[in-house]
């Protein structure tokens, strides 16, 4: 069935730097992925929609110079946090909606953990 | 604001048991409700979705009751096992709004032996 993968499962940096965080989608194509972040024993809360070819749409409080989002082909998205700080310490998890029989549905990756000391 | 309200936020139950979750939601411009269970450390899992046209949907041992009036809907975990024990996460989305899925806070269940 439909996977989707995310690269790196855990990422520890120091406060400052950049951090990449792809989303792959295999064995289909994905129009739409999509970002979401959770805390530690919190809820999934949506951080922007990634398009291919065009620019993400932020959720209200989201920083897009912050969170950039690069969707760049149909089965590659990319998050990455800016001058990251350890409020950003966080689990980071990717969707992607696609095809499976006739039905649409949506796939979610295994997440990102976060960690910014 | 929360706009998919879940409860509780924990259940134990014995095995063999049932669990019930219930979400509420005020937009009523959601038509797809999905629910979704989470182990500590790994991404959301479907479980089991649901569509305003139908009352009740089954696959195996989980079971979505949905109150389109009362705008509700349930997760029923029939014969719960200790391998059931997770996060589960109600979500709603809308028609203009495919893929992005509002969630409910979160039930931890814990199966006991």
């Amino acid at each position: 069935g439909a996977v989707v993968s995310q690269h790196p499962s855990w990422v520890i940096c120091k406060s400052g730097t950049s951090v990449k965080i792809e989303c792959r989608s295999l064995d289909f194509q994905a129009t739409t992925m999509f970002w979401y972040r959770q805390f530690p024993k919190q809820s999934l809360m949506l951080m922007a929609t990634s398009n291919e070819g065009s620019k993400a749409t932020y959720e209200q409080g989201v920083e897009k110079d912050k969170f950039l989002i690069n969707h760049a082909s149909l089965t590659l998205s990319t998050l990455t946090v800016t001058s990251a700080h350890p409020e950003d310490s966080s689990f980071y998890i990717c969707s992607a909606t696609g095809t499976s029989g006739d039905q649409e549905t949506q796939y979610f990756g295994p997440g990102t953990r976060l960690l910014v000391l | 604001q929360q706009q998919v309200k879940q409860s509780p936020q924990s259940l134990i139950v014995q095995k063999g048991g049932i669990s019930i979750i219930n979400c509420a939601y005020e937009n009523t411009a959601f038509d797809y409700f999905p629910w979704y269970q989470q182990f500590p450390g790994k991404g959301p899992a479907l479980l089991i979705a649901i569509r305003p046209d139908v009352s009740e949907k089954k696959e195996g041992r989980f079971t979505i009751s949905f109150n389109k009036s009362a705008k509700q809907f349930s997760l029923h975990i029939m014969d719960s096992q200790p391998g059931d024990s997770a996060t589960y996460f109600c979500a709603a989305s809308g028609a203009d709004s495919w893929g992005k899925l509002q969630f409910g806070a979160g039930t931890q269940v814990v199966v006991t032996p």
